[in-house]
């Protein structure tokens, strides 16, 4: 079964900290996203990337970076964590065009709830 | 800028009947329309992908419809179960990496 894998389900940090979310797709998609989810406010994307060490902002990066390396894992940084930065974050992958040249659909992962205290 | 509308924000339904959940988009210049269910406190689940080529999909219990010119999707859910219960979301994909959420319809369906 095809898939995204958050490395942690749930995690707690201090403020300051610099914080690394993990993201990883096994099904060798171009396209990687980081979202965040906050009640009220739905999914706001965070960075993509459309291919390995190219990223780009999306509605909300400040606070943020990220890391692609590998095709396959994207990171997200939180340079020095803060409370407003407190929430579910939610990480994507999609083909660029599947094989019929159409657009691809989006898998999400299951979520990493980050609370900084 | 797209703008996604689902309704109703909330339904509760007893188990075994059909039911229809409603999207709608102000821009009509989609690549997509996917449909996904989150459970509280988890990721998203994909159901179905709509090409804007295509006027519907089926996958199991569910059916959704995609009427691009009007700006309206639906998903159809037959003989709903307990399990079925979640918040379903649609998103509209409008650029390479441009993907609008609605603001979720939360079902519950009653055993």
């Amino acid at each position: 079964d095809v898939k995204v894998t958050q490395s942690s389900r749930y995690l707690v940090k201090r403020t300051g900290e610099k914080v690394f979310l993990e993201c990883v797709q096994d099904m060798d998609h171009e396209n990687m996203f980081w979202y965040r989810q906050d009640p009220g406010l739905g999914l706001r994307l965070i960075y993509f990337s459309y291919d390995v060490k190219m990223k780009e902002k999306g509605d909300i990066p400040e606070g943020y970076s990220v890391s692609r390396e590998k095709k396959e894992r994207f990171s997200l940084i939180l340079e020095s964590a803060s409370t407003n930065q407190t929430s579910m974050y939610l990480c994507a992958s999609s083909l660029r065009w599947d094989t019929l040249g159409r657009n691809g659909g989006y898998t999400f992962g299951s979520g990493t709830r980050l609370t900084v205290v | 800028k797209q703008e996604v509308t689902q309704i109703p924000a909330a339904l509760s339904v007893p188990e075994g009947e059909n039911l229809v959940l409603n999207c709608s988009f102000t821009d009509s210049a989609i690549y997509n329309l996917q449909w996904f269910r989150q459970d509280p406190g988890k990721g998203l689940t994909s159901l179905l992908l709509i090409q804007s080529s295509q006027r519907e999909q089926t996958s199991g219990r569910l059916n959704a419809s995609l009427d691009k010119s009007s700006g309206r999707s639906t998903l159809y859910i037959a003989a709903s179960q307990p399990g079925d219960s979640a918040t379903y979301l649609c998103a509209v994909k409008t650029g390479a990496n441009n993907l609008f959420f609605g603001t979720g319809t939360r079902l519950t369906v009653i055993p």
